[in-house]
């Protein structure tokens, strides 16, 4: 059973501040992985996928993936309150494999 | 492009009654999945479709449960004999590739057996 493994949280990062997510995978064969915002309510909307070694840049947000160690992160500079969510980490393995979520709280 | 559509977006129901769910996937999409999401838990996946053939179902896909894409494009989600375990969000995410590609979601149909 492949598994995608975050901390729960919550994560209370200052308003301005940069905000580290992380998640850790089981299978080291997955090779698409993905960063879902979650609103309290709302459905999951897609912010980052990754699918090379090294670092992906897209505005204020970062994707990280390290396919040696089997670790994906993601990076928020200059976090808003509006970035306060629930973060979901997830792999493709045809269907979507998610992480139960890390729940991220800038405080103003 | 609207994106995903879901119908209903809440429903109520008795436990015992059936209820069905419908999703619109972004058009052109060729692939469309179900997922089913509990409070403080990530989604967990139930089944999905390539056109309209359903490749995959998980086992938390009880024989309560059928899915059907009739013609490639829109979807149903069927439960029978709804039991109160059965209460959370159901959310159907469409897909413009094959393996790997992103999937979007819509905006979810939530579910509450009394």
């Amino acid at each position: 059973q492949k598994e995608v493994e975050q901390n729960s949280g919550p994560l209370s990062v200052p308003e301005g501040a940069i905000a580290s997510l992380n998640c850790t995978y089981s299978d080291r064969g997955s090779q698409s992985f993905f960063w879902y915002r979650q609103y309290s309510g709302k459905s999951p909307e897609l912010i980052m996928f990754i699918y090379s070694n090294g670092d992906k840049e897209d505005g204020r947000f970062t994707a990280q993936l390290n396919k040696a160690s089997q670790y994906v992160s993601l990076l928020i500079r200059d976090s808003q309150p509006s970035d306060s969510a629930t973060y979901l980490c997830a792999v493709n393995d045809d269907k979507i494999i998610f992480g139960k979520g890390t729940r991220l709280h800038i405080l103003p | 492009d609207t994106g995903v559509s879901q119908d209903p977006r809440h429903k109520i129901t008795k436990r015992g009654q059936n209820v069905t769910f419908r999703c619109d996937p972004i058009s052109e999409h060729n692939r469309l999945y179900w997922y089913r999401q509990t409070l403080g838990q990530g989604p967990e996946f139930l089944t999905y479709f390539q056109n309209e053939a359903q490749l995959e179902k998980s086992r938390l896909l009880s024989d309560r449960f059928s899915a059907e894409r009739p013609k490639g494009s829109f979807s149903t989600l069927e439960i029978q004999r709804t039991e109160q375990g059965d209460s959370a969000m159901y959310l159907c995410a469409s897909s413009p590739g094959l393996a790997g590609y992103e999937q979007y979601f819509g905006p979810g149909t939530r579910l509450t057996v009394t």
